[in-house]
């Protein structure tokens, strides 16, 4: 099991361009994130999706969206990239049957925007 | 609103001591609380969960919760070299926002040979 994939690992935008980072996962898992990690603000949640189908805003949503496509992968997308969204992004997945809910990361994007 | 803190570091220790990280949270109905490591350039990786108040130890790490005081510890016994990575705790709630994780900032831990 490759667990959680993300693609690209690298990309260099520049101001205006949009993106998709893709994510998928192989655990069957029903519940996926999108993080985002900057230097002295931790993991920040930027989109959720419970269950294939739904999608709800985290704590940092503006400037991107997503979409579940199906229960294994979950996309962010970028329309008009801006400076203030360079940072490493991270997909997760998670099963909601009965908790804990322990979330297992994929290895990430850096992502930079000129 | 929920928070988590951690003391950012850095956390010096020598090799073969004990290592004690700690997180503090906000939120009275957190219910499930982890331990992730991440290495410099890596994505975190799951250490341990624990939900039940007192000790649980795998291996050379021992997670320790206190609810009433709304407490979480982590303590990685005769240290090594690898263990140097940043350490975040996180806190859930299993009736909270679809199993929603909040994170607190890490610790980072460098262990001296």
């Amino acid at each position: 099991n490759a667990g959680v994939t993300q693609t690209p690992k690298f990309q260099v935008l520049k101001t205006g361009q949009s993106m998709t980072l893709q994510c998928a996962q192989d655990m069957n898992h029903n519940s996926m994130y999108w993080y985002r990690q900057d230097p002295g603000m931790g993991l920040r949640l930027i989109y959720y999706s419970a269950s294939e189908g739904t999608t709800d805003k985290g704590e940092v949503p503006n400037g991107y969206n997503v979409s579940r496509l199906n229960k294994r992968e979950f996309s962010l997308r970028l329309e008009s990239a801006a400076p203030s969204q360079t940072s490493v992004y991270f997909c997760a997945s998670s099963d909601l049957a009965g908790g804990p809910y322990e979330q297992y990361f994929g290895p990430g994007t850096r992502l930079t925007v000129t | 609103q929920k928070e988590v803190e951690q003391n950012s570091g850095p956390l010096s220790v020598p090799e073969g001591a004990i290592a004690s990280l700690n997180c503090t949270y906000s939120d009275r109905g957190s219910q499930s609380f982890f331990w992730y490591r991440q290495y410099s350039g890596k994505s975190p990786e799951l250490i341990m969960f624990i939900y039940s108040n007192g000790d649980k130890e795998d291996g050379r790490f021992t997670a320790q919760l206190n609810k009433a005081s709304q407490y979480v510890s982590l303590l990685i016994r005769d240290s090594q070299p690898s263990d140097s990575a940043t350490y975040l705790c996180a806190v859930g709630n299993y009736g909270g926002s679809q199993g929603n994780l909040i994170f607190g900032k890490g610790t980072k831990l460098s262990v001296k040979p």
